[in-house]
């Protein structure tokens, strides 16, 4: 079974730029996640989706933040414009019902 | 809220040494609850799933337990090995969320 699928793997930009990411889960797993990780810490939140529809965008920062999946699959994450306590990693999940989650590479984005 | 805790925050032992680490959670009503390693700059990657309704749940030279009732889980490495050097997360699954904790660093010295 292919995994969850991540790109870029690695972004560096300047604060106030935009810059966007990728995830492609396992397939059939309808529900996806977006998680920063910000170095030290744990992964937190920030968007879950139900096939393509938003469970929990709750800690999603609105204003900068963005996400879309589109046809129940792919999915980006967009951050505009971003900030110096954007960098962190940007890890994506997908989950089928009561078996545990499968977490992507991750993105590491550094804002500078 | 759910909350999850992990003591040690890091942790060095010489190669062979069996290695505890820990993870407290403050809400019982839990799905399940999951191990992952994460090695420097990677993803995670899954260790072990134990389901509410398990003890333990064991691979390898892993051995994880899990108490709902005080809300503790415990991960075992026995004989650790170099290679073993990574931060271990625990999460639960608590109504369709995933909750961390900070994870503990492990160093594991030959």
């Amino acid at each position: 079974e292919a995994g969850v699928a991540q790109s870029p793997r690695y972004k560096i930009i300047e604060k106030r730029q935009s810059v966007a990411f990728w995830c492609n889960p396992i397939s059939g797993h309808a529900t996806l996640y977006w998680y920063q990780q910000i170095l030290g810490q744990g992964p937190k939140l920030l968007i879950q989706f139900q096939n393509n529809g938003v469970v929990d965008d709750s800690q999603l920062p609105k204003d900068r933040f963005s996400a879309e999946r589109l046809k129940g699959v792919d999915s980006t994450l967009k951050i505009q414009p971003a900030k110096l306590e954007d960098s962190a990693v940007y890890l994506c999940a997908s989950s089928l019902t009561a078996s545990g989650y499968t977490f992507g590479s991750g993105t590491r984005l550094t804002v500078v | 809220k759910q909350e999850v805790t992990q003591i040690p925050a890091a942790l060095s032992v010489p190669e062979g040494e069996n290695l505890v680490l820990n993870c407290s959670f403050t809400d019982s009503a839990i799905y399940n609850l999951q191990w992952f390693r994460q090695d420097p700059g990677k993803g995670l990657t899954s260790l072990l799933l134990i389901q509410s309704s398990q003890r333990e749940q064991t691979s390898g030279r892993l051995n994880a337990s899990l108490d709902k009732s005080s809300g503790r889980s415990t991960l075992y490495i026995a004989a650790s090995q170099p290679g073993d050097s990574a931060t271990y997360l625990c999460a639960v699954d608590s109504w369709g969320k995933l909750q961390f904790g900070a994870g503990t660093q492990v160093v594991v010295t030959p």
